[in-house]
């Protein structure tokens, strides 16, 4: 399995504070991805990327923004924390093997903003 | 409009059966692929099987298997001899995307299962 680590964990932060994300895999996959999890919306994708410094928008990126300086490093970034900004945050990277694909997720991000 | 599609927001099963969880999906992208993952309560996504448009066989993968019916644009997953662990919520999610050179997962809404003993 691909070594996929986000950290924070957890967080907890006000309204209007920036808060940055940080996703890290230790396998060179090009493939890097930003989803939030909220109840009766599934997963949705807020950022990709498809290499360093290659970054593309999802269906609900507004408010969000996105960094890739390292083929192992994918950072997402709110730049003014809102309520609505509260929910669950994974990263995912994609992994093909012969004619199997695979998305590999982090242990996702609890994010609350008061 | 959306491009997965899961009509069962919640569904039970009696421990031992097999239940089906319904997933359709729209896209116009010859090249596309298909997944299933588990989310239990403990919130990490478990990745349960795999199918690639092109595959002619209906992918398996011990008591999972997909059931892809291509001309109805639908994926749904089997799950045989259910068991109280299979509890947990469960997402189809496609892929498009690799013949336009981007490679982009879409996630369905998810579909919620209880296992009755």
């Amino acid at each position: 399995d691909a070594g996929i680590t986000q950290s924070p964990r957890h967080k907890v932060t006000e309204t209007g504070t920036p808060v940055t994300l940080r996703c890290h895999q230790t396998e060179n996959h090009r493939y890097m991805y930003w989803y939030r999890q909220d109840p009766g919306h599934g997963l949705r994708l807020i950022h990709y990327s498809y290499g360093v410094k290659d970054t593309d928008k999802g269906e609900v990126s507004d408010g969000y923004s996105v960094s890739r300086s390292k083929t192992e490093d994918f950072l997402l970034t709110l730049e003014s924390a809102t309520s609505s900004q509260t929910s669950v945050y994974f990263c995912a990277i994609s992994e093909s093997a012969g004619s199997t694909e695979k998305l590999f997720f982090g242990s996702g991000t609890q994010l609350s903003v008061l | 409009a959306q491009k997965i599609t899961q009509t069962q927001p919640g569904m039970f099963v009696q421990e031992k059966e097999a239940v089906t969880l319904d997933c359709t999906y729209d896209t116009s992208d010859p090249s596309y692929g298909l997944f299933w993952y588990k989310q239990p309560s403990s919130g990490e996504m478990i990745f349960l099987i795999y199918q690639g448009s092109y595959d002619q066989q209906n992918a398996t993968e011990g008591r999972y298997s997909l059931n892809f019916q291509k001309a109805r644009k639908s994926a749904n997953l089997v799950i045989s001899a259910s068991q109280l662990g299979d509890s947990a919520m469960y997402f189809c999610a496609m892929r498009e995307g690799l013949s336009g050179g981007s490679y982009i997962p879409t996630f369905g809404r998810g579909t919620s299962l209880i296992v009755h003993p």
